[in-house]
């Protein structure tokens, strides 16, 4: 089944405990994005990758990191986070072409204390 | 800058129609999307629309004016699961996705 798994689905942690939450494509796509969505404010992106070892920043990367070292694996990483950053994440995948539409990952709340 | 409007919220009737309107100011146009999401849930692709005109896809249908920055979604035949949020976007001159920030669709017996 073609999917984007994102891991894990719910997280409470502290202010300042480094954690990384896992994307994983099984749908060979180049591009990969990362968004968080808080209420009243939509989708915003973070970070995206158009191919292997090719990433770029959004409109909101400030306290996130990413890598694309494979094509199915696209980790984003909270080196410390803050209060600030709880948010539910999507992870999205698409394939290379004008209509090509996103496939979401089925989000990870995230609740930094 | 670049910017997407939507209405934030809109109410209907089971088995009724709804147009949901959405305007666009971007640097370029390459294609709008529509995308439903459940609460909680992750979005999911209803419609992509390049060319003016109407697109039809069952019970949704999608139009466009590039000339106006002009979008509209078209749910006929309301069912109670239609209740969520529509998101519309636009992909600009860099091929990058620019959000709407949705409208919550609340349908009612």
């Amino acid at each position: 089944e073609a999917q984007v798994t994102q891991n894990p689905r719910y997280l409470i942690t502290v202010t300042g405990k480094k954690l990384t939450v896992t994307c994983s494509q099984n749908m060979n796509h180049e591009y990969m994005s990362w968004y968080r969505q808080d209420p009243g404010l939509g989708l915003r992106q973070i970070y995206y990758s158009m191919n292997v070892e090719v990433t770029d920043k959004g409109d909101v990367p400030e306290g996130y990191k990413v890598s694309r070292k494979e094509k199915r694996n696209f980790p984003l990483i909270l080196e410390s986070p803050s209060p600030n950053q709880t948010s539910l994440y999507f992870c999205a995948s698409s394939p290379p072409r004008d209509s090509g539409e996103l496939f979401f990952g089925e989000g990870s709340r995230l609740t930094v204390l | 800058g670049q910017n997407i409007d939507q209405p934030t919220e809109m109410t209907a009737t089971e088995g009724a129609i709804v147009q949901i309107n959405c305007t666009y100011q971007t640097s370029g146009f390459n294609g709008l999307f529509w995308y439903q999401q459940h609460a909680g849930e992750a979005p999911t692709f209803l419609s992509y629309n390049v060319l003016d005109g109407l697109e039809e896809k069952g019970r949704f249908s999608s139009f466009l004016s590039r000339s106006k920055g002009y979008s509209y979604l078209l749910l006929k035949e309301l069912q109670m699961k239609d209740s969520a949020s529509y998101l519309c976007a636009v992909k600009d001159s860099n091929y990058q996705l620019i959000w709407g920030a949705g409208t919550k669709l609340i349908i009612k017996p």
